[in-house]
């Protein structure tokens, strides 16, 4: 059974500094991984979504990262702002997507 | 464009109650999925289905049932409910490709449903 795991689970940062944000996973077979962004009481918003033949993935400010031989990826969030808090999830699979329990971020002004 | 609508919003329930949580996409996707979230248990999936005309299980379905009534609709069933079943539900929807690649998910808003 795949098992993702996140940390930490929550963490707060000065505006303006760089966020990085680390997901494991246990079965390099993930076929995608994908990166969320939840706002309290709120569905998820899909952030990046990353293939499993790709190493990386940017948008705008965010930036994620892909190593399947060490059942790792990265999300960096650059120039952080007030707007980012949010709890960040990833999530690998196809059809049965296997979620961390997610990074609570907090961006301090 | 209204992407993935969750019905209802909030719902608080007896137990022994039974419920219909309705979902619906209008991005024509193929596969839908219907996900649990509770405190520190993260997202779990309850059901899904790949296709129109099919569903399977996931990691959480005793107690639940689902229909895939169309392309767009997918609705979740508590036929008796427990207060174990108290939690955040989300639908979600993807277009589903062929081979090992795939596509966003996307999320409904979420329903609360509280059993007491």
């Amino acid at each position: 059974k795949q098992e993702v795991t996140q940390i930490p689970a929550a963490l707060s940062v000065p505006e303006g500094e760089n966020l990085v944000l680390n997901c494991s996973f246990t079965d390099s077979a993930i076929y995608n991984l994908q990166w969320f962004r939840q706002d309290p009481g709120k569905g998820l918003t899909s952030l990046l979504l990353i293939q499993s033949s790709q190493r990386e993935q940017t948008s705008g400010r965010l930036n994620a990262s892909l190593d399947k031989s060490s059942g790792r990826s990265t999300l960096y969030i650059a120039a952080s702002q007030p707007g980012d808090s949010a709890t960040y999830l990833c999530a690998v699979g196809l059809n049965r997507l296997a979620f961390g329990k997610g990074n609570q971020v907090v961006v301090i002004p | 464009n209204a992407g993935v609508t969750q019905t209802p919003k909030f719902q608080v329930l007896k137990t022994g109650q039974s419920m219909t949580l309705q979902c619906a996409q209008d991005m024509n996707h193929n596969s839908m999925y219907w996900y649990r979230q509770d405190p520190g248990m993260g997202l779990r999936l309850i059901y899904y289905s790949a296709s129109e005309g099919t569903t399977d299980k996931g990691e959480v379905p005793n107690g639940y049932n689902v229909s895939r009534l169309n392309k767009r609709e997918f609705s979740l069933r508590l036929e008796s409910a427990a207060p174990s079943q108290t939690s955040m539900y989300f639908c979600a929807s993807r277009q589903r490709t062929g081979g090992l690649s795939g596509n966003t998910i996307y999320f409904g808003e979420g329903s609360w449903l509280t059993v007491v």
